[in-house]
């Protein structure tokens, strides 16, 4: 069965900290992972991996894929309350869609 | 990415009633999914919504309980029948147009049953 794990599942950080969130998957015919952030309802999209190594970044956010070791990171520079949400991580199950999500990092960011 | 339209954005309903939530996209779409997250926990799947055919569901879920239309690649339903408090959930649409874009949600609706 497919899985994606996340850790941790909360964290409390002060503005300005830099965090990192972890994702790791044991999906058959791996294709992609894919990190959305969640503030109320929908999901927000923010990288897709296919590739190892290759850095993904937009703004204060980056993240990486390691294909041998099966997993991700996302990281978060000189955070701010506004990075306040659920981290969502997921990758696509063994056919195509639909998405097999882990359960999420709740990150809060106090002033 | 394209837009998902989806209503109500939230609802508070009776036990024994049901609930239809749609979803309009903004371009043709292949595969649409209706996923579901509990309070506190992540999105579950509860079908893949096929155009022409019967939807395919995930397991614990059962055409009964959440029936889906799909009459066209544009537009998908999801009711919620017979409704108890622990169908309490937020619902979500999620569509994608090819295996390698990433899938996109609706704005989600936020069900309550009393």
């Amino acid at each position: 069965e497919d899985k994606v794990v996340q850790s941790p599942l909360s964290l409390v950080v002060h503005e300005g900290d830099t965090v990192t969130l972890n994702c790791s998957y044991e999906v058959t015919n791996f294709r992609s992972l894919l990190w959305y952030k969640q503030e109320k309802k929908a999901p927000t999209f923010l990288f897709m991996l296919t590739s190892s190594g290759i850095e993904k970044k937009s703004g204060r956010l980056s993240s990486i894929l390691d294909k041998k070791e099966l997993f991700s990171i996302l990281n978060i520079t000189a955070t701010q309350t506004g990075d306040s949400a659920v981290y969502l991580c997921a990758a696509p199950n063994s056919g195509n869609t639909p998405l097999v999500f882990g359960k999420g990092t709740r990150l809060s960011v106090i002033a | 990415s394209a837009v998902i339209s989806q209503k109500p954005s939230r609802d508070i309903c009776q036990r024994g009633t049901s609930l239809t939530i749609q979803c309009q996209v903004d371009s043709q779409v292949t595969m649409m999914f209706w996923y579901r997250q509990q309070p506190g926990q992540s999105l579950t799947l509860i079908a893949t919504a096929n155009q022409g055919s019967e939807a395919t569901y995930e397991s614990g879920f059962v055409i009964d309980k959440f029936p889906i239309s799909r009459p066209n690649l544009t537009f998908s339903t999801l009711t919620v029948s017979n409704m108890s408090p622990e169908d309490s959930s937020i619902y979500l649409c999620s569509a994608d147009r090819t295996m390698n874009t990433e899938a996109f949600f609706g704005q989600g609706t936020r069900l309550t049953v009393v």
